[in-house]
């Protein structure tokens, strides 16, 4: 969707190397979040943002951190990458946060960690 | 915690069959949202319920909200290629907490 790009759309980084992907949006909506999908479980939600500099975990935090800086980048970073972090990643934007209405989703960034 | 289960996982119909996917919480919800991903693509925001009992309809697809607001269907009409994807509901309590949490998703598959 227009209003929001991620970076890179597909990455193969060594087990150990730090990563970090971009979520960049021109909506100037407040919230931003981190999702992995995997097949068989569907949309998890690693971290999330309610606005600069406030963040916090979701479901699967473990091994990701995440930084907002400015309203329009959420930067999601695996400190050291492992093979069960090859996933694909999407960013999703909400005007009205978590309390209803819909979520804008990013298209998507295929980390494979080999 | 809370959890949203849906079903089926996946489903196969001939073009032009109807289509169904369900979806359960084990607590009540304050609202649903429904979404679609096409093979390879985002997740893309279909619609929003928030009444109990609540039914909405875009052209073929009709939403349903149950009246207890722990349960919810997404029905397709006379399916298409089009309507190739995987839908997922994503439900939010916010008695329970601020997070929406989604389904694991109903894969259809269309057999021309």
């Amino acid at each position: 969707d227009a209003g929001i790009t991620q970076s890179p759309r597909h990455k193969v980084t060594e087990t150990g190397t730090p990563v970090t992907l971009r979520c960049h949006q021109t909506e100037n909506h407040r919230y931003m979040y981190w999702y992995r999908q995997d097949p068989g479980h569907g949309l998890r939600l690693i971290h999330y943002s309610y606005g600069v500099k406030d963040t916090d975990k979701g479901e699967v935090s473990d091994g990701y951190s995440v930084s907002r800086s400015k309203t329009e980048d959420f930067l999601l970073t695996l400190e050291s990458a492992t093979s069960s972090q090859t996933s694909v990643y999407f960013c999703a934007i909400s005007e009205s946060g978590v309390r209803g209405y819909g979520y804008t989703f990013g298209s998507g960034t295929r980390l494979t960690v080999v | 915690g809370q959890q949203v289960m849906q079903i089926p996982q996946y489903q196969h119909v001939q073009e032009g069959e109807d289509f169904t996917t369900y979806c359960n919480s084990s607590t009540t919800l304050s609202n649903i949202q429904w979404y679609k991903q096409r093979p390879g693509g985002h997740p893309v925001f279909l619609i929003q319920l928030v009444k109990s009992g609540e039914v909405k309809k875009q052209k073929r697809l009709t939403f349903q909200f149950g009246e207890a607001k722990k349960n919810s269907s997404l029905h397709i009409t006379a399916t298409q290629t089009t309507d190739v994807g995987t839908y997922f509901c994503a439900g939010e309590d916010r008695n329970r907490d601020d997070k929406i949490i989604f389904g694991k998703g109903t894969r259809l598959h269309i057999l021309p």
